[in-house]
């Protein structure tokens, strides 16, 4: 089955200690993509890759750190994590950027920073 | 500031009413998406314009791209239960990066 695979979907953690969420699609995408999505603030893009060894800011990368090492893997860290990067997560992807086509979502982690 | 702001951000209407969701921008995109979202879940494409003035079914939803490409619109026609969602649109600009909407919240009261 086709599909962007999300870990861990729940994390509560306390701030400053490193975490790391991780994304694996199974599609052969070259393009990948996080989010982050707040209450009234829709889905907004932290980091995006266009394929393997190549990343780019999004709107709101402050505080995060990504890589993409391999094809299929685009983890999301956050090294010192603080109260205002609780929030809900997506990771996608996409066959390739620049183009028309639609973007597949994981399901989402929820992070909570005490 | 968002790039893409749709109105309105939540809609309470009766099964059978019609509605329409609009997102607005001041910046032109190459094109525009549409997606539902559930709860627990991740957004799910709709439905994708690319042209100005491009006009789109999908059953019951109708999607316009507005002419100068800075626009679109979701018409829902005949609203069902099922159709409750979050909506999102989104935005394509130079060829990489996505801009989401603020999200309209759909419920359709039985």
């Amino acid at each position: 089955e086709a599909q962007v695979t999300q870990n861990p979907r729940y994390l509560i953690t306390v701030t400053g200690k490193k975490l790391t969420v991780t994304c694996s699609q199974n599609m052969n995408h070259e393009y990948m993509s996080w989010y982050r999505q707040d209450p009234g603030l829709g889905l907004r893009q932290i980091y995006y890759s266009m394929n393997v060894e190549v990343t780019d800011k999004g709107d709101v990368p402050e505080g995060y750190k990504v890589s993409r090492k391999e094809k299929r893997n685009f983890p999301l860290i956050l090294e010192s994590p603080s109260p205002n990067q609780t929030s809900l997560y997506f990771c996608a992807s996409t066959p390739v950027g620049g183009t028309n086509q639609p973007q597949h979502f994981g399901d989402g982690t929820r992070l909570s920073i005490l | 500031t968002q790039l893409l702001e749709q109105s309105p951000q939540f809609l309470s209407i009766q099964e059978g009413e019609n509605l329409t969701v609009y997102c607005n921008s001041s910046s032109v995109f190459s094109s525009l998406q549409w997606y539902r979202q559930e709860p627990g879940e991740g957004p799910v494409l709709l439905v994708t314009v690319v042209t100005g003035g491009e006009v789109k079914k999908l059953k019951r939803l109708t999607f316009q791209f507005g002419d100068a490409r800075k626009d679109s619109s979701l018409h829902i026609t005949a609203a069902q239960p099922g159709d409750t969602g979050l909506y999102l649109c989104a935005g394509v600009r130079a060829g990489n990066q996505f801009y989401f909407g603020t999200g309209t919240s759909l419920t359709v009261i039985p």
